[in-house]
């Protein structure tokens, strides 16, 4: 089993929607967690990072992490064209045999269609 | 500011030569990881360099290595290429050694074995 699920899609939405994605986890070890996103042909692109339980909003994005559960999620409103892309789910634990160590999911392809 | 900057972008090797990725981390970051990113696996750990020491290594064998510089650019090293290395190979670097201090990534390097 993966220490990191992440349900890769693909998820294709109407421009203007709602878009939930979601990653589960294992490793109770895991304090940081970080949203990217990453277009094709392109490197990841950090769009969130929190690390303790609770809502962070930034923009039209928010990150929900819930440390009981062992879930997060990222949360995008009025989806728009330009946010077509493969969304990565990233968590760290702190120190040790885990520097400089990020644990990804598999990735979610997001589709939003004008 | 600059970011993460990888050279080369693309590569074409042959099976049984080696390969040297180099990274140039953002202006004052120390930490700098390396990721091997495949539609398989997803994003792999490769290692981790903080003040030249080689600090974290993930599950790859002895054929990658790499190092870092006193000005914290750092190399990655592939000996005897094989046809399942083909790959993206990424960089991330990060501010401190902290595990929580967010990770930004290079646009890569793309890999070919032939």
């Amino acid at each position: 089993q993966k220490e990191v699920e992440q349900d890769p899609g693909p998820l294709s939405v109407p421009e203007g929607a709602i878009v939930s994605l979601n990653c589960t986890y294992s490793n109770s070890a895991f304090q940081y967690f970080m949203w990217y996103r990453q277009y094709s042909r392109k490197g990841p692109e950090l769009l969130m990072y929190t690390y303790s339980s609770g809502n962070k909003e930034d923009g039209r994005f928010t990150a929900q992490v819930d440390k009981s559960s062992k879930y997060i999620s990222l949360f995008i409103r009025d989806s728009q064209p330009s946010d077509s892309a493969t969304y990565l789910c990233a968590m760290s634990a702190a120190g040790g045999t885990s520097y400089g160590k990020l644990t990804f999911g598999q990735g979610t392809i997001l589709t939003v269609h004008p | 500011k600059a970011g993460v900057t990888q050279t080369p972008r693309y590569l074409i090797k042959t099976r049984g030569q080696q390969v040297t990725l180099s990274c140039s981390p953002i202006s004052g970051h120390r930490s700098v990881s390396w990721y091997q990113q495949t539609p398989g696996q997803g994003l792999q750990f490769l290692f981790e360099y903080f003040s030249e020491t080689q600090r974290n290594k993930g599950n790859f064998p002895g054929r990658f290595s790499g190092r870092q510089f006193s000005n914290s650019r750092s190399e990655m090293n592939v000996s005897t290429l094989e046809l399942g290395d083909s790959a993206l190979y990424l960089c991330a670097s990060s501010l401190t050694a902290d595990s929580n201090q967010p990770q930004h990534f290079g646009d890569g390097t793309r890999l070919s074995i032939l």
